[in-house]
């Protein structure tokens, strides 16, 4: 069936730090592909999403690129800063009308 | 604008209680959702509405009753609580289903002993 797997964590880096959150999926044909973000006490809210092979999302400084040939979805940002300590969600809708959501990852910045 | 409430924010039951948890929106959104967060597992949805009045299971919908009397509320009903159901508990909407973007309110912890 189809799933989601993202990198475990906790992730910890240091304030202006290059970051890469991996996501990597398994579904048939071409499912929309999301990253959500949760801030500590608050509910998911939309980072970014794209729906076909190749599309960059992009918000916030943030960017993950739908790579249909090695089935990734990675999130990445060039420089962190301490506001970005949340725990990010990887999440696809699938041909099968489903969401499915990655375990999350918890990234804390350091200043 | 309050967007996604939820109500209660935290509460602790003994097995075999009940309770309601209520969601509310105020984004005129057709479809609603109940989704459960347990550790390292990610969301799951457990049941959703399409439009006031209507309801349809997700992936995990045993043990778990709702309903969408009005546009603007879900209701997520646990009529014999187990804990197994100690998780905590999201409520999302939006306009179109789930190929779109939701919104979520900020979550209940259910913890029961």
């Amino acid at each position: 069936g189809d799933s989601v797997t993202q990198m475990e964590g906790p992730v910890t880096l240091s304030e202006e730090a290059f970051l890469t959150i991996n996501c990597t999926y398994t579904a048939t044909g071409y499912p929309s592909l999301f990253w959500y973000v949760q801030y500590p006490g608050e509910g998911l809210q939309l980072l970014l999403k794209a729906t076909k092979a190749d599309d960059k999302g992009s918000n916030k400084g943030f960017e993950a690129t739908y790579r249909k040939e090695t089935t990734s979805f990675h999130l990445e940002k060039g420089s962190v800063q301490v506001s970005d300590s949340a725990v990010y969600f990887c999440a696809l809708y699938s041909s099968a009308s489903k969401i499915i959501f990655g375990s999350g990852t918890r990234l804390s910045i350091r200043p | 604008n309050a967007g996604v409430t939820q109500t209660p924010k935290f509460r602790v039951l003994k097995t075999g209680q009940s309770m309601t948890l209520l969601c509310a929106q105020d984004m005129n959104h057709e479809y609603m959702y109940w989704y459960r967060q347990d550790p390292g597992m990610g969301l799951r949805l457990i049941h959703y509405s399409v439009g006031e009045g209507t309801t349809a299971k997700g992936e995990v919908p045993d043990g778990y009753n709702v309903s969408r009397l009005k546009k603007q509320n879900f209701l997520l009903g646990l009529e014999s609580a187990a804990p197994s159901q100690t998780s905590v508990y999201f409520c999302a909407s939006n306009l179109v289903g789930l190929q779109e973007t939701q919104y979520f309110g900020p979550g209940t912890r259910l913890l029961v002993l």
